[in-house]
């Protein structure tokens, strides 16, 4: 049974940096993308970037260019996403979603940047 | 960017209507669509992919179709726990892009 379990939820202050952390269980890591979508409150659904363990290297989203990283460590199995000089409209829950069809989904991490 | 525009954006129905709603890509995708199904607070739960292939474990009262730019998720016999927000997504180009989201909501 593939899982993807996210770290905790977040308070960050504007201009700091989050790291969400994504570990996968249950299925062959390296082989899948991990993905990153946010969702603010209320709102839709917002592809950020995705990675293929495998290849190594992040794509992301023109909007976020330049902010957020996407890394993977094949050897526990981890996915991470660093948004950096976080502002208000960045509070959201973080999702990680596995491969192109994003079968499997984290639980979500609650980001949230106030003062 | 690819624009998905879902339609209608709400939705009231009642226990055992069929609903369909369709999603519109602002240029072709092929049939690289999947269907989210998403309740409050919780994460999205993937229904369908490649337009028409239903995930393991999903109930086969839904149902998706089409190709190109036009696509739609049916349900054929709406239960009780199908009362939801739906979402299509394109994955044929980055940046892969949602639809605004379907709520559908008890009559």
């Amino acid at each position: 049974q593939v899982q993807l379990v996210q770290s905790g939820a977040e308070m960050q202050k504007p201009g700091s940096s989050v790291r969400v952390s994504c570990k996968a269980s249950g299925g062959t890591f390296n082989s899948y993308g991990i993905n990153w979508v946010r969702q603010a409150p209320g709102q839709g659904l917002e592809w950020m970037g995705g990675i293929i363990p495998i290849f190594g290297r992040g794509d992301y989203a023109q909007k976020f260019q330049g902010r957020v990283t996407i890394t993977a460590d094949e050897s526990t199995s981890t996915a991470y996403m660093e948004l950096s000089s976080l502002r208000s409209e960045d509070t959201a829950v973080y999702y990680c979603a596995r491969g192109y069809s994003f079968d499997y989904w984290g639980q979500g991490t609650l980001v949230t940047v106030s003062s | 960017d690819i624009q998905m525009t879902q339609s209608p954006s709400s939705l009231s129905a009642s226990v055992g209507d069929r609903v369909t709603i369709t999603c519109r890509a602002s240029q072709g995708i092929s049939n690289y669509l999947a269907w989210f199904q998403q309740k409050p607070g919780k994460a999205p739960k993937s229904l369908i992919y490649a337009a028409s292939s239903l995930q393991s474990g999903v109930p086969s009262q839904f149902s998706g179709s089409g190709s190109g730019t036009d696509f739609t998720l049916t349900i054929s016999s709406l239960q009780p726990e199908d009362f939801a927000t739906y979402y299509c997504q394109q994955y044929s180009s980055y940046p892969y892009t949602f639809g605004q989201g379907t709520k559908l909501e008890i009559k």
